[in-house]
């Protein structure tokens, strides 16, 4: 069993879609982040959270917005999409000690 | 800012060849540095970390703090270890959060 899941896997949307990406974990961490992976750059840091009161932004929050609805939840919402948001999203959790597990990502196409 | 710097994006290597995936971090106070493989298809895999010190499925990574490189060495390669691999480095604050190179895609032909 996948330890953090990710939904949906793939998404198709319209330029002005509001979109939502859901996560969810068992490892009991209490940190949670958002990325994206593009080719060449890597993964850029989106949003984190580090308890359920706690959100913080990342290197390019700018479009996405995110709800921590509980430990083991974090989801990450495009309140309304543009192409330039196609790419692949990943959740993550970490412990304290910096080792983060992935989830399998949400490839995410805005036409 | 704090940096993780691949300079290859990709690595070409024949079976049996030794490779070594280079990692260079912006220097600022101490921090822990770890490999992550993403094989096709699959999720992003801690590979190792720097602070452990162990050797998985053959790879090794050694911390040189003059030269703030953090370079993925393994003597011979495998078809297998074709796959994404992302170097990355704790950013020194207290959520110790990483920040990740851009990756470099290795591929190990037969």
């Amino acid at each position: 069993d996948a330890d953090v899941t990710q939904t949906p896997r793939n998404r198709i949307t319209k330029t002005g879609k509001r979109i939502m990406l859901e996560c969810s974990q068992t490892k009991g961490h209490d940190r949670m982040y958002w990325y994206r992976q593009d080719p060449g750059l890597g993964l850029q840091l989106i949003y984190y959270s580090f308890d359920v009161k706690d959100i913080n932004k990342g290197e390019i929050s700018d479009g996405y917005s995110v709800s921590r609805q509980a430990q083991a939840k974090f989801s990450l919402s495009l309140e309304s999409a543009i192409p330039n948001q196609t790419a692949l999203y990943f959740c993550a959790t970490s412990d304290h000690l910096g080792g983060y597990t992935f989830g399998s990502g949400t490839r995410l196409t805005v036409v | 800012a704090q940096r993780v710097t691949q300079p290859e994006k990709l690595l070409s290597v024949f079976k049996g060849a030794p490779v070594e995936l280079k990692c260079n971090y912006s220097y600022s106070g101490s921090p822990e540095l770890f490999w992550y493989v993403q094989y096709s298809r699959q999720r992003l895999q801690l590979l190792l970390r720097h602070i452990s010190r162990e050797s998985i499925k053959g790879f090794t990574a050694d911390l040189n703090k003059g030269e703030t490189s953090f370079h993925l060495k393994k003597p011979f390669a495998q078809e297998e270890d074709s796959a994404m691999y992302y170097c990355a480095r704790s950013t020194n604050n207290a959520g110790n959060m990483l920040t990740f190179g851009g990756g470099t895609r290795l591929m190990v032909k037969p």
